[in-house]
């Protein structure tokens, strides 16, 4: 079964630190990995999109990283700002059903200051 | 030009009632997709077109939901009978379509479901 697993489930860091998100998944055989940024009551919103060739991808102060060998993504958030408060999630698509997503459950970050 | 619709943003309903669900993409996206989100969880996959066709309808929890797209446009997830499970935010996606390719997919509000 397709499966991915976000770490941690919740995260609390003071404004300008930085931090890295957790993902693993099983989905097989790999198409690409999202991740995204979900406001409280917002919609999510795309920060990067890697496929099986890409191990690094950057989108301002969030870099994401993929090791498909392992099977494991980060997200770095380099500076934190209070605007980075926001549920997290990571999206791994299959080649065999490219439009059917698993996703994980998220990781809640939030940021004091 | 505008991002992805969805109406109604809340709907309350009560329990054994029909609802409907509406949701527009953005203008010349071929794929269109519906998700749900309970309370505090993830999102959970219901169903996605590409064009006016429903390659897979696996996530779809019981055979009281269904979804119809017509014109490649505008869809609508419908829910039978409403149970208070079924509560939720229910999100619509679009991109430009499926396929081996990577396409971003861009995200509606929601709609708010409240059954009582």
């Amino acid at each position: 079964k397709n499966q991915v697993e976000q770490s941690p489930q919740s995260l609390i860091i003071l404004e300008g630190k930085n931090c890295t998100l957790q993902c693993n998944y099983t989905v097989s055989p790999f198409s690409n990995l999202r991740w995204y940024k979900q406001d409280t009551g917002r919609g999510p919103v795309s920060l990067t999109i890697m496929t099986f060739s890409e191990n690094t991808k950057s989108n301002g102060r969030y870099t994401a990283t993929l090791d498909a060998d392992t099977k494991q993504s980060s997200l770095h958030i380099t500076a934190s700002q209070l605007s980075d408060s926001a549920s997290y999630i990571c999206v791994v698509s299959a080649r065999t059903n490219a439009g059917k997503s698993t996703f994980g459950d998220g990781t809640t970050l939030t940021v004091k200051p | 030009g505008a991002g992805v619709s969805q109406s109604p943003s809340n709907k309350v309903t009560e329990k054994g009632k029909d609802v409907e669900l509406r949701c527009d993409p953005i203008s010349g996206h071929t794929a269109l997709y519906w998700y749900r989100q309970s309370l505090g969880q993830g999102l959970e996959f219901l169903i996605y077109f590409q064009g006016n066709s429903a390659p897979d309808k696996s996530g779809l929890p019981s055979d009281r939901f269904s979804a119809e797209r017509t014109g490649g446009s505008v869809s609508t997830l419908t829910i039978q009978r409403t149970q208070q499970e079924d509560s939720a935010v229910y999100l619509c996606a679009s991109s430009f379509q499926t396929g081996p390719q990577t396409y971003e997919q861009y995200f509606g509000p929601g709609t708010r479901l409240t059954v009582t």
